[in-house]
């Protein structure tokens, strides 16, 4: 199985600060790295396919990066509404995996 | 516009089985595989496996393999997933998850379904 590391666990930032969320893959991964969000008691929602792709809808402050085993999620403008905890997943081979989860808390 | 709406939440008996249903509507149910996915509470997320509803083949996570089972109703749209021999461990909260047409990832999701293991 591919392990997803994901730093931090969690973090607290301000209004309009810029955010990095890193993923380290135990083998190398081409293309398909996802990223979801999921806001307490919901289910996750997908941000980013691809390493970069944004999903219809997402707002264009998110973005993704990276490649073969280090990926990252940006968040350009922190906002309110992006209290949540973001998820990296891998999908490239199954079984497909996930990192542990990045809460992002608002100071 | 899409949707999956799951079973209802459900407690049962440590050796019980629990099977959860997920409706779609509002797309081709036959032309995008179900994924289902399930979190502990304050856990993360993990990939139990995917069916293909046109053909009914199924993927099963291997540590799951032995204890789950999906399948589908095409008639009405909808997706199952049976898990065996229920221990503690088993309490989570349950998702379908509709994949992309590329199978790569998952682009709408189910409203998730506890599904509580205790004597």
């Amino acid at each position: 199985d591919i392990h997803m590391t994901q730093s931090p666990s969690s973090l607290s930032a301000s209004i309009g600060d810029r955010v990095t969320i890193t993923c380290r893959a135990s083998q190398t991964i081409p293309s398909h790295l996802n990223w979801y969000q999921q806001k307490p008691g919901k289910a996750p929602n997908l941000l980013i396919y691809d390493i970069y792709t944004l999903q219809n809808g997402v707002p264009s402050r998110f973005s993704g990066s990276g490649s073969g085993t280090d990926f990252t999620l940006t968040i350009s403008s922190l906002q309110t509404e992006d209290l949540a905890t973001y998820f990296c997943q891998q999908s490239s081979t199954t079984p497909w995996t996930f990192g542990q989860g990045t809460k992002v808390e608002i100071k | 516009q899409v949707q999956l709406v799951q079973s209802g939440a459900e407690v049962k008996k440590p050796g019980a089985s629990v099977k959860v249903s997920c409706k779609t509507s509002g797309y081709a149910f036959s032309h995008h595989f179900i994924h289902w996915f399930r979190q502990a509470p304050g856990q993360g997320l993990e990939w139990m496996g995917w069916v293909n509803p046109y053909s009914g083949a199924t993927t099963y996570a291997p540590n799951l393999r032995h204890w789950v089972t999906f399948t589908r109703d095409t008639s009405i749209n909808t997706a199952y997933m049976e898990l065996r021999s229920l221990k503690s461990d088993d309490t989570a909260l349950y998702f379908c998850a509709r994949a992309s047409p590329s199978n790569w990832n998952c682009d709408h999701w189910g409203q998730g379904t506890l599904v509580t293991v205790s004597s």
